[in-house]
């Protein structure tokens, strides 16, 4: 059974970079595609970024360059980082897998930025 | 970028009733459709994806059309356990989700 766990810190400053691990059991991270999704409280669900193995990445627009993602095929794990954080980045932030869609999901994690 | 206009935001049903969500595509996304449910402090589940095809495990009351750019979920039989929020999501060009439909109790 494939298991996604994303870790990192639960509160982050303003201005500062946001940086998220995902950690993959129960298969590789050598196929497929993997995603990082964010949904702030009481919100909807916004997809950030994914990564291939390859290195073949696409990020959201939105985010105008301050994201970028990273795979450690020899760790099974993958990374996140946002950078330049404002209040508006407080969200659980989930990893997710993609084969036709995202059939497997990390429980997310609180990030909340505050001084 | 492919917005997703879901509706309705919210609706309240009984068990037994029939309920359906509509997703509109502002373009072209072919049978990349996928519909989600999520419970609250989770992570979204797969229902459906290529328009009407069911994930593994999903039970049959669920099911999802299409009509030109217009997606459907059904639920032909609202059971307790479905009571929870629903996101369709494209994954023709980028990913997008819909913003959500509230399914709650009558």
């Amino acid at each position: 059974q494939v298991q996604l766990q994303e870790s990192g810190p639960g509160l982050v400053k303003p201005s500062e970079t946001l940086s998220l691990i995902c950690n993959v059991s129960g298969g590789s991270v050598n196929s497929f595609y993997w995603h990082w999704i964010r949904q702030p409280p009481g919100q909807g669900l916004e997809w950030l970024a994914y990564i291939h193995y390859s290195g073949v990445t696409k990020s959201n627009a939105s985010l105008k360059g301050r994201i970028s993602i990273s795979i450690d095929t020899s760790k099974n794990q993958f990374s996140l980082k946002l950078s330049s954080v404002t209040t508006a980045d407080t969200a659980v932030y989930y990893c997710a897998r993609e084969a036709i869609a995202y059939d497997y999901w990390g429980p997310g994690t609180l990030v909340i930025v505050s001084s | 970028d492919i917005q997703m206009t879901q509706s309705p935001s919210s609706l309240s049903a009984s068990v037994g009733d029939r309920v359906a969500i509509t997703c509109r595509a502002s373009q072209v996304i072919r049978t990349s459709l996928a519909w989600y449910q999520q419970k609250p402090g989770k992570a979204p589940k797969l229902l459906v994806y290529g328009v009407s095809k069911l994930q593994t495990g999903v039970p049959s009351r669920f099911s999802g059309s299409a009509s030109g750019t217009d997606y459907t979920l059904s639920i032909s039989s609202l059971q307790p356990e479905d009571f929870a929020t629903y996101f369709c999501q494209q994954y023709y060009s980028a990913r997008t989700f819909g913003q959500g439909t509230k399914v709650e109790i009558k």
